[in-house]
């Protein structure tokens, strides 16, 4: 079974700060998910990823497969970056591992 | 638009009685998933299926039960079995087999007491 660790588990920022959120998982992976959850609870789908990096918008993901480890990226972050923000590991077809998910605050 | 439609979006349910959890999508995916989310813990697998009229528990599947009749529906019943059912439920599909991008629901948020 995949642990995946997510840090931190909170962040609070300013308008404007770059900011980053990690993820590690223990073993072999095919593809890694950055999700986003709004307060209201449902999630989106942000990126998928098995290699390298993927930028949409302000967001940039970067996965680093020898190292386990996965980073996702706001730019000049703003209050409607406010979210849960959960990594989520395919280790098999059917199969995510998902971590605690990051609090992100972002504050005008 | 395609997409997930989980309904209702909030549920109370008095303690001892089965409640039913709908989930639809009109993206044709073959693979649709049943999460369970708990504070401070990450979403947790019930049931999922690959393909209509079949369908494997997850890694907390005791307490409910799933059909799949069709390739639309994936409804979850939540018995009276479940000893802590209350919690936010989330349907998620994807195309089988294949690592790709999972769609959400918007979730249920089930209390019961």
């Amino acid at each position: 079974k995949n642990e995946v660790e997510q840090s931190p588990q909170n962040l609070t920022a300013q308008e404007g700060e770059f900011i980053t959120i990690n993820c590690s998982y223990s073993v072999g992976i095919s593809a890694l998910h950055w999700l986003q959850q709004h307060p209201g609870g449902g999630i989106v789908s942000l990126f998928m990823l098995s290699s390298g990096k993927k930028k949409h918008g302000r967001l940039i993901a970067t996965i680093n497969i020898q190292e386990k480890h996965s980073s996702l990226h706001i730019t000049a972050s703003h209050p409607r970056d406010s979210a849960v923000y959960i990594c989520a590991v395919h280790w098999s077809p059917t199969r995510l591992t998902f971590g605690e998910g990051t609090q992100l605050t972002v504050n005008p | 638009d395609g997409g997930i439609t989980q309904s209702p979006k909030y549920l109370f349910r008095k303690e001892g009685q089965n409640v039913t959890l709908s989930c639809e999508q009109n993206l044709n995916h073959d693979a649709m998933y049943w999460y369970r989310q708990d504070p401070g813990q990450g979403l947790r697998l019930i049931y999922y299926s690959q393909i209509v009229n079949d369908f494997q528990k997850g890694d907390i599947a005791e307490g409910y039960s799933v059909s799949r009749e069709k390739k639309e529906s994936f409804p979850l019943t939540v018995t009276s079995a479940q000893k802590n059912p209350t919690a936010f439920y989330l349907c998620a599909s994807n195309i089988e087999g294949k690592n790709t991008e999972a769609f959400f629901g918007q979730g249920t948020r089930l209390t019961v007491v």
